[in-house]
């Protein structure tokens, strides 16, 4: 699977949109992006994927550019439950593994 | 709808003991999923299984086995316990691998609230 490269922290006003970039430039043309959070002492949750196309849902948007090195998800108007660790991850079709990095720790501030 | 549940959510183990982790699901799932999580770090898959009566080997299985002989239970044995085992253990299900039919990915893996197991 892809290698993904993300920000180790990242800050956000409450409120506001908060745009969270994942770089993943070895990608393969079979690969999905999938977006994960970790709240604090919980279980990943599932946020978002996608293969090619921007991709949006209840929770988030996903942006991925045309030659799909890289994606952003962006959650729209951010709150402090949004407080978490964000993974970014790339996905081969048909695979069984979810390889977790190191994600990038989003503070949403009052 | 309880999704998936992980069970003991504590445990403090001696070196050399056993023990198992159960993690059951309620949502008719094929496939199940075992990681670790250590401090700071992303999970690390340890086996999985795709399906009753099946299992496979993740990225870190040493020192762990696992059973599936039910389709919504999937065990995790740690047969002797070594301190390099303490760790955050997740439990996950999905209805299929990753990639395949949309309609089914919703939600690919649902992930347990973890076992928070120490070995002294």
């Amino acid at each position: 699977d892809a290698k993904t490269t993300q920000p180790t922290s990242m800050d956000c006003a409450e409120g506001r949109a908060a745009n969270l970039p994942c770089n993943h430039s070895t990608i393969s043309g079979n690969e999905y992006v999938y977006w994960y959070r970790q709240i604090h002492s919980q279980g990943p949750q599932y946020i978002i994927h996608g293969l090619k196309n921007n991709e949006t849902n209840e929770m988030a948007s996903l942006i991925i550019t045309e030659d799909r090195k890289s994606s952003t998800l962006i959650l729209p108007h951010a709150t402090l439950r949004d407080t978490a660790v964000y993974y970014c991850i790339v996905v081969q079709t048909g695979a069984n593994n979810l390889f977790f990095g190191t994600g990038t720790r989003l503070t949403v501030i009052p | 709808n309880a999704g998936v549940t992980q069970t003991p959510k504590f445990r403090v183990l001696k070196t050399g003991q056993s023990m198992t982790l159960l993690c059951a699901q309620d949502m008719n799932h094929e496939y199940m999923y075992w990681y670790r999580q250590d401090p700071g770090m992303g999970l690390r898959l340890i086996h999985y299984s795709v399906g009753e009566g099946t299992t496979a080997k993740g990225e870190v299985p040493d020192g762990y086995n696992v059973s599936r002989l039910k389709k919504q239970n999937f065990l995790l044995g740690l047969e002797s316990a070594a301190p390099s085992q303490t760790s955050v253990y997740f439990c996950a299900s999905s209805y299929l691998s990753f990639g395949t039919a949309k309609t089914h990915s919703n939600q690919p893996q649902h992930f347990g609230d973890g076992t928070r197991l120490s070995i002294l």
